[in-house]
């Protein structure tokens, strides 16, 4: 159980134009999901945190009107990364959890965001 | 700020070497998760600790989570090249959906 899907697992875009990634909850309802961003052989960076039907709480230093986050429903949350840049090129990577777990992070396997 | 400290950042060992992975903080985590992740993939997770002075044990893997929960050991035993990939510790400060803290991470890398 706690399947997370993310999608795409790499895309490659032109500089200029936008990128939806998708993370979803397969068997479970996520009350809460993140988006992380991580450079190579380096740790996991937190973007925001996205909960249900509001709107996401970004770190500081995370442009929100770059990295748009939705998330809609209980089992899927989505980041675009708009107007994209090559220093946007990253791995992203997208957790879920749903509120009362005690240890229910369940990751995503990533999205390999390269911008050309 | 919460802070997490970990240490080595990168370790290059021989297969059949034991070797140990630290945590360390000044704040108090009511959880703390570690979690191995392979390039290109991401962090699976390997163990949570909750309680100070609890000790997990999963094969050859052996974590440690301090008395005052604000640090965390993992310890394994006659490494295998298998082992090689990114060690993660993480720490939570409150309920099931409070965010986590990383620290920076380990490279492990085992050679044959």
């Amino acid at each position: 159980g706690a399947v997370v899907s993310q999608h795409p697992s790499r895309v490659i875009c032109k500089s200029g134009t936008s990128v939806k990634i998708e993370c979803r909850s397969l068997d479970f309802q996520a009350t809460t999901m993140f988006w992380y961003r991580q450079f190579p052989k380096k740790s996991l960076m937190l973007m925001a945190t996205s909960n249900e039907g509001s709107k996401a709480t970004y770190e500081q230093g995370v442009e929100k009107d770059k990295f748009l986050i939705n998330h809609a429903s209980l089992t899927l949350s989505t980041l675009t990364v708009t107007s994209a840049h090559p220093e946007d090129s990253s791995f992203y990577i997208c957790s879920a959890t749903r509120q009362g777990w005690s240890n229910g992070y369940t990751f995503g396997s990533g999205t390999r965001l390269t911008v050309v | 700020t919460q802070l997490l400290e970990q240490s080595p950042q990168f370790l290059s060992i021989q297969e059949g070497e034991n070797l140990t992975v630290y945590c360390n903080s000044s704040s108090v985590f009511s959880s703390l998760q570690w979690y191995r992740q392979e390039p290109g993939e991401g962090p699976v997770l390997l163990v949570t600790v909750v309680t100070g002075g609890e000790v997990k044990k999963l094969k050859r893997l052996t974590f440690q989570f301090g008395d005052a929960r604000k640090d965390s050991s993992l310890h394994i035993t006659a490494a295998q090249p298998g082992d090689t990939g990114l060690y993660l510790c993480a720490g939570a400060s409150g309920s099931g959906y409070s965010t986590l803290t990383f620290g920076k991470g380990t490279m492990l890398l085992v050679s044959p």
